[in-house]
């Protein structure tokens, strides 16, 4: 059974240090998106690549946050610097752009970021 | 600036019930939804989804309900179960070419034994 797989699955940090969160993909989806889950928010888009080259990072605070596939099996979210306000879970999702509308992506587990 | 919204946070429901689940949207260059179903410490996952063009799709207990000139859908779930108990976030996409989605902020479903 295919999945997506996130780590770390938490991470409590103090305000400042640098978060680095990475997801490994389904092999063979070629569209990968991070997504933030907040209570008012619900599931923010940050950032999405296809093929590996990013298309969409407007969701993203870009002075602290960045995104990048350095291969096929690894995305990476990072902050820098960190702050309480980051608290959340952060989502990884792939899957093949000519199926999505029909079968979606698939999530990962998340992980539960905690900026003390 | 909410395009997806769910405007019921919560909605408890007895066992063997309908379950309704709403959802508004604004924008009507949305084509295609979906509803996706998440549990605790997992991540959300795909249950059903249905074309601008379309009013109805179902599948087994689900069944998603379009109405284009409200912007308004609705996930029907017949007979709900406890196992149905869990956060439902719906989602739009606008346009073909576009692989983004934009979700609603969720509502939580429990299900009563």
């Amino acid at each position: 059974d295919a999945r997506v797989t996130q780590t770390p699955r938490h991470k409590v940090t103090e305000m400042g240090q640098e978060v680095t969160m990475r997801c490994q993909p389904i092999l063979g989806h070629n569209t990968v998106f991070w997504y933030r889950q907040t209570m008012m928010q619900g599931l923010e888009l940050l950032a999405y690549f296809r093929n590996r080259a990013p298309l969409d990072d407007s969701g993203m605070p870009k002075d602290r946050f960045s995104a990048e596939m350095p291969d096929a099996t690894l995305a990476t979210l990072k902050i820098q610097p960190s702050e309480p306000r980051d608290s959340a879970v952060y989502f990884c999702a792939s899957g093949l752009d000519t199926l999505q509308r029909n079968y979606g992506y698939t999530f990962g587990s998340g992980t539960r970021l905690t900026v003390v | 600036d909410q395009q997806v919204k769910q405007n019921s946070p919560s909605l408890s429901v007895q066992e063997g019930r309908i379950s309704i689940l709403n959802c508004d949207y604004t924008n009507s260059m949305f084509d295609y939804f979906l509803w996706y179903k998440k549990y605790p410490a997992e991540g959300p996952t795909f249950l059903i989804s249905i074309s601008s063009i379309k009013d109805k799709n179902e599948d087994g207990r689900f069944t998603v309900f379009l109405n284009k000139s409200a912007k308004h859908l609705s996930l029907h779930i017949v007979p709900s179960q406890p196992g149905d108990s869990a956060v439902y976030f719906c989602a739009a996409i606008r346009g073909s070419g576009t692989y983004k989605y934009i979700f609603g902020t969720g509502t939580r479903l429990k299900v009563l034994a």
